[in-house]
């Protein structure tokens, strides 16, 4: 079985700074997708950005980017220029590439609380 | 599109009481699921869909049941609420044969609150 893990509860960044939040995963397969999702006070969850495992290039989204590292099973996201509005909640997503209905469900990590302070 | 939609928003219930929530998706996708999230646990699964008159258990599935007689509807039954079942509800879907599987489309969720 797939296990996420999000080891930091909380993070705070100053407005304008670049954060970056850290995801580790396991699992035995070898092609696989990686989200990060984020989910404002509204409770939304909202797509950020989205890595294929067979793809060496990081994922980028403006102001957003991945760092993946698939040797070491680690997944962190960059935020920059920080602004108010990315305050929430981020979770790391895991989800297999082999589809059968077992498959295909999103294993996510327990997730973390980003404040930005103005 | 509407995407994926689900109702009520918020609903109070007391334990042992039943009710329905309901999921609704406009894209066509096969694949439809359920998830409760809860403070410090993430998302789980209950149960899945990979198309009409086909559902499964996921890793939390007791207390819940699910049908899909339609592409479009997956509702969420709790037979008989009970505390433990208070969490925010989250109703997704994606491709699964006939597109892009990859990525999970969520509804708004549903807060519910057993008394």
């Amino acid at each position: 079985a797939q296990t996420v893990t999000q080891s930091q509860p909380e993070m705070s960044v100053q407005e304008a700074e670049t954060v970056t939040l850290s995801c580790t995963y396991d699992t035995s397969e070898s092609d696989y997708y990686l989200f990060w999702y984020k989910q404002p006070p509204s409770r939304q969850m909202i797509l950020v950005i989205r890595q294929e495992a067979y793809k060496q290039q990081n994922a980028t989204e403006n102001r957003f980017s991945v760092n993946f590292q698939k040797a070491a099973k680690s997944f962190s996201l960059k935020i920059s220029d920080s602004q108010l509005g990315d305050a929430a909640m981020y979770f790391c997503a895991y989800r297999s590439a082999y589809y059968t209905g077992a498959n295909s469900k999103l294993t996510f990590g327990k997730g973390i609380t980003l404040s930005v302070r103005p | 599109n509407a995407g994926v939609t689900q109702t009520p928003k918020f609903q109070v219930l007391k334990t042992g009481q039943s009710m329905t929530l309901q999921c609704a998706q406009d894209m066509n996708h096969e694949y439809m699921s359920w998830y409760r999230q809860d403070p410090g646990m993430g998302l789980r699964l209950i149960h899945y869909s990979v198309g009409a008159g086909i559902t499964d258990q996921g890793e939390v599935p007791n207390g819940y049941n699910v049908s899909r007689s339609t592409t479009e509807d997956f509702p969420l039954r709790l037979l008989s609420a009970a505390p433990s079942q208070t969490s925010v509800y989250f109703c997704a879907s994606s491709y699964f044969r006939t597109g892009p599987q990859e990525t999970q489309y969520f509804g708004p969720g549903t807060r519910l609150l057993v008394l």
